[in-house]
């Protein structure tokens, strides 16, 4: 069973700091995806990385795949209210696009 | 509007009741899912579906039937509801083949409530 370790499970800061999310696996993924869930929603694709050592940005959003693609990070500059959410990380693997694997998430509160 | 659409929104049943989800996606996909995410937040894969055929059973119970009349549909009974099924299920749908470049598209949930 593959599994996605995300850290911290919660994070609470005030509007205008900067935070990194992290997403560590001992599994090699083909590809990782980051998405956001709010209340009662469901979880909104952010990105997908794809290439080991991967960044790719999303206006204040940093997302970086590790060299060895069994890791990710999501860093945000100057957090903002509108910011708040679940965080998940999910992992598809192998040769099979059928299934992804996501981890436990983050809840970011970011606070005016 | 483009998305996926799940229904009910809410569902509050009793031990021992019979229920069903459904879902449908206008998205042009092949692939459809369920997860079920528990009180911490946790999604998990239960079934997953490309062109109507079953092609990922994650353990479930098999009071969980899904079922999928064609590939823009997938359904999901559930027999003999207890107290461990309260949880939010989620529908979600993919390309296949592309699912690993292009993500999933969530529907926004049907939190069942078994009292």
């Amino acid at each position: 069973t593959q599994l996605l370790e995300q850290s911290p499970q919660f994070l609470s800061i005030q509007e205008g700091e900067n935070l990194t999310v992290y997403c560590n696996s001992s599994s090699v993924f083909s590809s990782l995806q980051w998405y956001r869930q709010e209340p009662g929603e469901g979880p909104v694709l952010l990105v997908t990385v794809v290439t080991g050592g991967e960044v790719k940005k999303l206006k204040r959003l940093t997302f970086q795949f590790g060299d060895a693609r069994k890791d990710s990070s999501l860093h945000i500059t100057a957090a903002q209210p509108g910011d708040t959410g679940l965080y998940l990380c999910a992992g598809a693997s192998g040769g099979s696009n059928y299934k992804l694997t996501f981890g436990k998430g983050t809840l970011l509160t970011v606070n005016p | 509007d483009t998305a996926v659409s799940q229904t009910p929104k809410y569902l509050v049943t009793q031990m021992g009741n019979d229920k069903s989800i459904k879902c449908e996606q206008n998205l042009g996909h092949d692939t459809m899912y369920w997860y079920k995410q528990d009180s911490k937040k946790f999604l998990k894969i239960m079934f997953s579906y490309n062109n109507k055929e079953l092609i990922i059973n994650e353990t479930v119970p098999n009071r969980f039937s899904p079922k999928s009349p064609d590939k823009a549909h997938l359904n999901l009974h559930i027999n003999s509801l207890e107290l461990g099924d309260s949880a939010v299920y989620f529908c979600a749908s993919s390309q296949a083949g592309q699912g690993r470049n292009y993500g999933y598209t969530f529907g926004s949930g049907t939190r069942l409530t078994v009292v």
